[in-house]
């Protein structure tokens, strides 16, 4: 079974400031993590992913992840904040045992980028 | 843009009615999945289908149900509505080369349910 967690329905961030979601996985067998974000009235867009390579991960629009083994974690990073930053971000886990890849999400923090 | 499209964008039905979603996969991504987002709540894998067959089911009962294409096109079907089945349908394609383990989702289809 695998299982998201992500710490903070709704986060308030500062434009301009750091921006930290945070995400703790549980999976019995490696992982592959992602990252999507969600605007209003919208899909999902993945933004990075996690699939055994480098555990940093950099993705689009200068967000990064770090995969942490240890700490069953791939909290997602950005260094300034803008306003369109708002939005949704949902973490998610599959792994390649899976069979259909399906995932797993959590249930998503809310970005706030006040100005 | 994912290349991945759905439709309608929004739907209204009455609780007891049958629904069809529609999909259309990225080109070339052979396999296609569909989610369940109830408001407030990230999304739920109701099943996945390659080659036209359901190869995956998440905790859905049989009221879901789905077909598959040939041309990448696919339906979601739902029967027997009820109030709780409001939600975004998602539907995200991957292909099997390469990045396998990524999946590409559509802006999805919103259900009410009344």
């Amino acid at each position: 079974a695998q299982s998201v967690t992500q710490l903070g329905s709704h986060v308030s961030v500062s434009e301009g400031a750091l921006v930290l979601l945070r995400c703790n996985y549980s999976s019995s067998v490696p992982p592959y993590l992602f990252w999507y974000v969600q605007y209003p009235n919208q899909g999902l867009q993945l933004l990075l992913k996690y699939t055994s390579a480098a555990t940093l991960v950099k993705g689009i629009n200068d967000f990064e992840a770090e995969f942490k083994k240890s700490e069953t974690s791939f909290h997602l990073t950005k260094p300034s904040a803008h306003m369109s930053d708002a939005a949704e971000y949902f973490c998610a886990v599959t792994h390649s045992g899976a069979g259909s890849y399906q995932l797993t999400f959590g249930k998503g923090t809310k970005l706030s980028v006040i100005p | 843009e994912t290349g991945v499209t759905q439709s309608p964008t929004h739907l209204i039905k009455t609780r007891g009615q049958q629904v069809t979603l529609r999909c259309s996969s990225q080109s070339g991504h052979n396999t296609v999945s569909w989610y369940q987002q109830a408001l407030g709540q990230g999304p739920q894998f109701i099943f996945q289908y390659y080659r036209e067959e359901e190869n995956g089911r998440g905790n859905f009962p049989p009221r879901f149900s789905g077909l598959q294409f040939p041309n990448y096109s696919s339906e979601l079907n739902v029967n027997a509505l009820e109030l709780d089945d409001s939600a975004l349908y998602l539907c995200a394609s991957r292909s099997r080369q390469g990045e396998t383990e990524t999946q590409y989702f559509g802006p999805g289809t919103r259900l009410l349910v009344l």
